[in-house]
């Protein structure tokens, strides 16, 4: 089955824990990203990747790395986790990278993150 | 400023009936507009996509509407059911190297029996 599998699901930690999210797509797709979901802010975007080793900030990077070093694996790496990351995290992929795409993004059911 | 404005915020309805949800956008240069929907404690899932050049785009009993000059779009449901109940988010692609994508905050729909 095609499908976006992120892990954990769901984790409480403290400030300043180092954390790792990560993500995994079986579609063979170029193109995975992170985003964010805040009440009343929509979706926003962290990090994207266009391919392997090619990765590039979003519109809220702060505080976020990511590395693609497969092209099926996409992880969030949170240094130094802070109580404003707290936070419902989606990684996503498509085919093809580039605004004229016209292929969907494939969403992962989300990881809810508590820093306490 | 790319945005796109999504109205209702929230919906409610009863089960068979219809709606439409609107969306506005203010994003250039315009690639795609898409309609997710995003059920409770799941990732968002694709409903359609459309191009400059589409106007209407059906996907079983929903069917989306583009008006490119006007820049606003439509999410229209038919004959609703328990299992429409859900978040529909409006996602319009910027027409650039990499892929941009600026998302509406979305309606919550409601259908009740």
């Amino acid at each position: 089955e095609a499908q976006v599998t992120q892990n954990p699901r769901y984790l409480i930690t403290v400030t300043g824990k180092k954390l790792t999210v990560t993500c995994s797509q079986n579609m063979n797709h170029e193109y995975m990203s992170w985003y964010r979901q805040d009440p009343g802010l929509g979706l926003r975007q962290i990090y994207y990747s266009m391919n392997v080793e090619v990765t590039d900030k979003g519109d809220v990077p702060e505080g976020y790395k990511v590395s693609r070093k497969e092209k099926r694996n996409f992880p969030l790496i949170l240094e130094s986790p802070s109580p404003n990351q707290t936070s419902l995290y989606f990684c996503a992929s498509s085919l093809k990278a580039g605004g004229v795409s016209n292929q969907p993004q494939h969403f992962g059911d989300g990881t809810r993150l508590s820093i306490l | 400023k790319n945005q796109v404005e999504q109205s209702p915020q929230s919906l409610i309805i009863l089960e068979g009936k219809n709606c439409t949800l609107q969306c506005n956008y203010t994003v250039s240069p315009f690639s795609n507009l898409r309609w997710y929907k995003q059920d409770t404690g799941r990732g968002p899932v694709s409903l359609t996509i459309m191009t400059f050049s589409e106007n209407t785009k059906s996907n079983g009993r929903y069917t989306a509407t583009l008006d490119a000059d006007t820049k606003q779009s439509s999410l229209h449901i038919t004959a609703s059911q328990l299992s429409d109940s859900a978040s529909y988010i409006c996602v319009v692609s910027v027409l650039q190297g990499a892929q941009k994508l600026v998302f509406g905050q979305g309606t919550r729909l409601t259908i009740n029996p």
